[in-house]
């Protein structure tokens, strides 16, 4: 399975964009990049998931390299609520998630 | 989005004793559901992956006989416990709605598990 590297944490203003960036050299063409995030003390939650094309949903966009060896995902505008553990992840085929340490994200006030 | 449901939300259980952990897809069926452990500010690992109607598939570490999965209806998979010991207690976590590499996976609240 493909594997993504992310930075330990990160730290934004409050209402700012945040850029939270994801490396994974090894994608194969097949794979699907995907972002999920944990707040404390509850289970992740899907934020969005993209092949090639960039994309879009209410919670944020993904911005996919054109060689798709790394890939950004796009806080609009942060808020405190947005503070959380955010994975970056490249499913298996069989839909198995394999976490890393994900990026910790900070929002300040 | 869809919903998995996960309870007890938390469980304190005496050492010895064993633990049901039951994940529920509330409004999809699912014919696959896994099975995560997460220590206290660590990632989560992948325990198993749960195969309504067949035996659960373990990842390489995690003992089958500690940690019993059925998966017996579309809907329910259950995570057992068994002759908890303090070093089980985490936080466990189920999610279901990931077949295919290009669908979103829905997670369940967590389960607090302590053992005394």
């Amino acid at each position: 399975d493909a594997k993504t590297t992310q930075p330990n944490s990160m730290e934004s203003n409050e209402e700012e964009p945040v850029h939270l960036p994801c490396n994974h050299s090894t994608i194969s063409g097949t794979d699907y990049i995907h972002w999920y995030r944990q707040l404390p003390s509850q289970g992740p939650e899907y934020v969005i998931h993209g092949l090639t094309s960039n994309v879009n949903n209410r919670m944020a966009s993904l911005a996919i390299a054109e060689d798709r060896k790394s890939s950004t995902l796009i806080l609009h505008r942060a808020t405190l609520r947005d503070a959380a553990v955010y994975y970056c992840i490249l499913p298996a085929n069989t839909g198995k998630l394999i976490f890393g340490q994900g990026t910790t994200l900070q929002v300040k006030p | 989005g869809a919903v998995v449901s996960q309870h007890p939300s938390r469980v304190i259980c005496k050492s010895g004793t064993s633990v049901k952990i039951e994940c529920r897809s509330l409004d999809f069926q699912a014919t696959t559901m896994f099975w995560y452990r997460q220590f206290p500010k660590k990632s989560l690992m992948l325990m198993a992956t749960s195969n309504e109607g067949s035996k659960a598939t373990y990842e390489q570490g995690v003992e089958k006989d500690k940690f019993l999965i059925n998966h017996a209806s579309l809907t329910l998979s259950t995570l057992t416990v068994t002759s908890a010991h303090p070093e089980d207690s985490s936080f466990y976590i189920c999610s279901a709605g990931h077949g295919a590499r290009n669908t979103e996976a829905f997670f369940g609240q967590g389960t607090r598990l302590t053992v005394v």
